[in-house]
């Protein structure tokens, strides 16, 4: 079964650069949810998108911004990195259409800030 | 606001112990609850889940998961671990309304040694 692809996998970036995550969620899937977990800590929300509007809002810096596209994907735009961001990114997708509730996990892509 | 509390940070089992990881959140509405594991390196794995009916769900590789309405309690338990249940365990909870974020407690490592 297909499953959330989230690209890249690694990234490397310097202070004050920026980076763009994507993430394409699973087929039919309308809903996506971007997390971030910090090293030794646990997955915090940082934004959500049904149908491509703003869902919900979480700790996510003013630095960051998203948005969901026609096809469903996703993309995490992060502007001046600083080296506290370095973190694993998730995203996950859902049918949120049909009120499901569960969340299907992509592999993450690990962001070090140097 | 929500909030999910892990009790037991670390833990280390030999193989064949029993396990019981602790669970506890805070909410004020209808919740679902869900258990994912974290292999070392990987994404989040859904083990199980809870949403309505039975309170003893069942979920994969052996792992079950009893909620207790009245203790605000989904504890995770499995009767016999193996070397390969060496990972990092995460209790999430969140809201019965449809595509709503998750909130993730600690996380609970766990070792098993053989």
């Amino acid at each position: 079964a297909a499953g959330v692809i989230q690209s890249p996998r690694h990234l490397i970036k310097e202070k004050r650069e920026t980076a763009t995550l994507k993430c394409y969620p699973i087929p039919r899937h309308d809903t996506v949810y971007w997390y971030q977990q910090g090293p030794g800590q646990d997955p915090q929300f940082l934004i959500s998108f049904y149908e491509k509007m703003q869902s919900d809002k979480g700790s996510i810096p003013d630095r960051f911004s998203a948005q969901q596209f026609s096809d469903y994907h996703s993309e995490l735009n992060m502007s001046s990195l600083e080296l506290g961001d370095s973190a694993l990114y998730f995203c996950a997708s859902s049918l949120g259409s049909r009120k499901s509730y569960e969340q299907y996990f992509g592999p993450g892509t690990r962001l070090t800030v140097t | 606001a929500q909030s999910v509390s892990q009790h037991n940070h670390h833990v280390i089992l030999s193989e064949a112990a029993s396990l019981e990881l602790g669970c506890n959140y805070s909410y004020g509405g209808t919740v679902n609850l869900f258990w994912y594991v974290q292999y070392p390196g990987q994404h989040l794995q859904l083990l199980l889940k809870y949403f309505s009916g039975d309170p003893l769900v069942k979920g994969i590789k052996g792992f079950e998961a009893e909620f207790i309405k009245s203790k605000f309690s989904f504890n995770l338990r499995k009767p016999s671990v193996q070397w390969s249940d060496t990972a990092e365990y995460f209790c999430a909870v969140n809201s019965n309304t449809g595509f709503q974020k998750l909130v993730f407690g600690t996380g609970t490592r766990l070792l098993v040694s053989p």
